[in-house]
């Protein structure tokens, strides 16, 4: 089965410096999709970046980009320049195209803390 | 409307009585599910609507859990006889065409229930 794991329950950072959030993950699967998520307190989720396991490149948006290691099945996210508003619960999670639902494999989360 | 909407957006009820909860769709997302948050956890599937088709249930958690979607919109999913575990945030998602694993998926704001 596949799993998703967050070791890291809480993370805090200065503003203005950068932190790094880890995922990793299980799977037998060669071809899959992984993605984060930000849930605000608003308790929205948001899709903060996803990244395709065919692809060798890792993905960027804006300030948050991702260290995809395929062969270590690890997904970290780095998010530089904290806001305040970067302040939230970040899930990582993944999706097998294979199953017939594609549903999301979800981690636990780590609450990130932004110190002004 | 602009974004998945859910109601009521916090839900308060006594064990054994039965519950609705009512999930609003982005217009035109053929794909629809049912996530619970548990505190302090991540996202647990509990159940998948793909247009007309048959929808997925395997991640209904007991038979007290049962949902429909009329007219390939709305969606309600009910938990009949709740009891005090039921307690969690139920997020509702939707996506445009599930055939392309990579689609993001849009999550409405919860509705937090709480059993007492």
């Amino acid at each position: 089965a596949q799993t998703v794991t967050q070791s890291q329950p809480e993370m805090s950072v200065q503003e203005a410096e950068t932190v790094t959030l880890s995922c990793t993950y299980d799977t037998s699967e060669s071809d899959y999709y992984l993605f984060w998520y930000k849930q605000p307190p608003s308790r929205q989720m948001i899709l903060v970046i996803r990244q395709e396991a065919y692809k060798q490149q890792n993905a960027t948006e804006n300030r948050f980009s991702v260290n995809f290691q395929k062969a270590a099945k690890s997904f970290s996210l780095k998010i530089s320049d904290s806001q305040l508003g970067d302040a939230a619960m970040y899930f990582c999670a993944y999706r097998n195209p294979m199953d017939s639902n594609y549903q999301l494999i979800w981690g636990a989360g780590t609450k990130l803390i932004i110190k002004p | 409307g602009a974004g998945v909407s859910q109601s009521p957006s916090n839900k308060v009820t006594e064990k054994g009585k039965d519950v609705e909860l009512r999930c609003d769709p982005i217009s035109g997302h053929t794909a629809l599910y049912w996530y619970r948050q548990s505190l302090g956890q991540g996202l647990e599937f509990l159940i998948y609507f793909q247009g007309n088709s048959a929808p997925d249930k395997s991640g209904l958690p007991s038979d007290r859990f049962s949902a429909e979607r009329t007219g390939g919109s709305v969606s309600t999913l009910t938990i009949q006889r709740t009891q005090q575990e039921d307690s969690a945030v139920y997020l509702c998602a939707s996506s445009l065409v599930t055939t392309v694993p990579s689609n993001e998926q849009f999550f409405g704001p919860g509705t937090r229930l709480t059993v007492l």
